[in-house]
C-alpha cells in the first residue's frame, strides 16, 4: 500500500548537535512538506517542496534544512541552530502545492536531552 | 495575512450531546478547506474537505461541515458524541494555486464527559 513512512518514532539529542529526521513516500507525489507540532500552536509550516532539487521556507525554517535529491525523500535536518527543537514533527505529501489529497506520516518526536 | 482562526482552545462535551467546531479563515479567495482529528502521539486523519459546490458536507464519523463564503467559516459539527471522539481538531486551508501549502489553525482540543 502507498503511504508515509517517518523514521524514526522518536528521537533524542543532545545539544548542539544535528539530527536528521527521514519523510519517504511512495505515492508518486510531487510535493512533500515539513510540519512542526507543539501543544497550542497547531503545525507550522517549516520547508515545502514542489519538485525534486527545489525547496521553499515555511514559517519557522530558521534551523532546520532540507534536501530533495529524489521524489521519494525529504529529508529534515534539524541543526545545532534551532534553539528549541524538542517538537513532534509531521511530514505530508501531495500530488502538487496548492491542491488538495494530502497524505500524512505518523510523525517524529524529537527530544532534546 | 493570510490565516486560520479556531476561537475555541478546549471543548468539553457530554456524551451523547451535539458538538460545533469553529474555524474561521482570512484569505483573498475562498481556499480548500480540510478538517482533521488526531489523537495524542498520532499522526493526522482527514474528517472531511470542501472544494466547491454544496456547502454542507459530509465526512467519515459522523462529522459533517458547513461552508459559509459570507462568514469565512468552516465550521464542523456532529449531532451525538461519543467518548472516542475525544481528540484534537484542527481546520486547516490551502489556496489552489501552485506554490502554496496546507495551513492550519491552532486546534481545539475535544474532551468527552460521561
Amino acid at each position: 500500500d502507498g503511504g508515509i513512512t517517518q523514521s524514526p518514532k522518536y528521537l533524542f539529542r543532545k545539544e548542539g548537535q544535528n539530527v536528521t529526521l527521514s519523510c519517504e513516500q511512495n505515492l508518486n507525489h510531487d510535493a512533500m512538506y515539513w510540519y512542526r507540532q507543539d501543544p497550542g500552536q497547531g503545525l507550522r509550516l517549516i520547508y515545502y517542496s514542489q519538485i525534486v532539487n527545489d525547496f521553499q521556507k515555511g514559517d519557522i525554517a530558521e534551523g532546520y534544512s532540507v534536501s530533495r535529491e529524489k521524489k521519494e525523500s525529504f529529508p529534515l535536518t534539524v541543526t545545532s541552530a534551532q534553539k528549541n527543537p524538542t517538537a513532534f514533527y509531521l511530514c505530508a505529501s501531495s500530488i502538487y502545492t496548492g491542491g488538495y489529497g494530502y497524505t500524512f506520516g505518523s510523525g517524529t518526536r524529537l527530544t532534546v536531552v | 495575512a493570510q490565516s486560520v482562526t479556531q476561537p475555541d482552545i478546549h471543548i468539553t462535551v457530554s456524551e451523547g450531546a451535539s458538538l460545533e467546531l469553529r474555524c474561521n479563515y482570512s484569505y483573498g479567495a475562498t481556499p480548500y478547506l480540510f478538517w482533521y482529528v488526531q489523537s495524542p502521539g498520532q499522526g493526522l486523519q482527514l474528517l472531511l474537505k470542501y472544494f466547491s459546490g454544496d456547502t454542507l458536507v459530509q465526512g467519515i464519523k459522523g462529522f459533517e461541515a458547513e461552508f459559509k463564503r459570507s462568514q469565512s467559516s468552516f465550521n464542523l459539527r456532529k449531532p451525538s458524541v461519543h467518548w472516542s471522539d475525544a481528540a484534537e481538531y484542527f481546520c486547516a486551508v490551502v489556496l489552489n494555486q501552485a506554490g502554496t501549502a496546507l495551513i492550519f489553525g491552532k486546534g481545539t482540543t475535544l474532551s468527552v464527559s460521561s
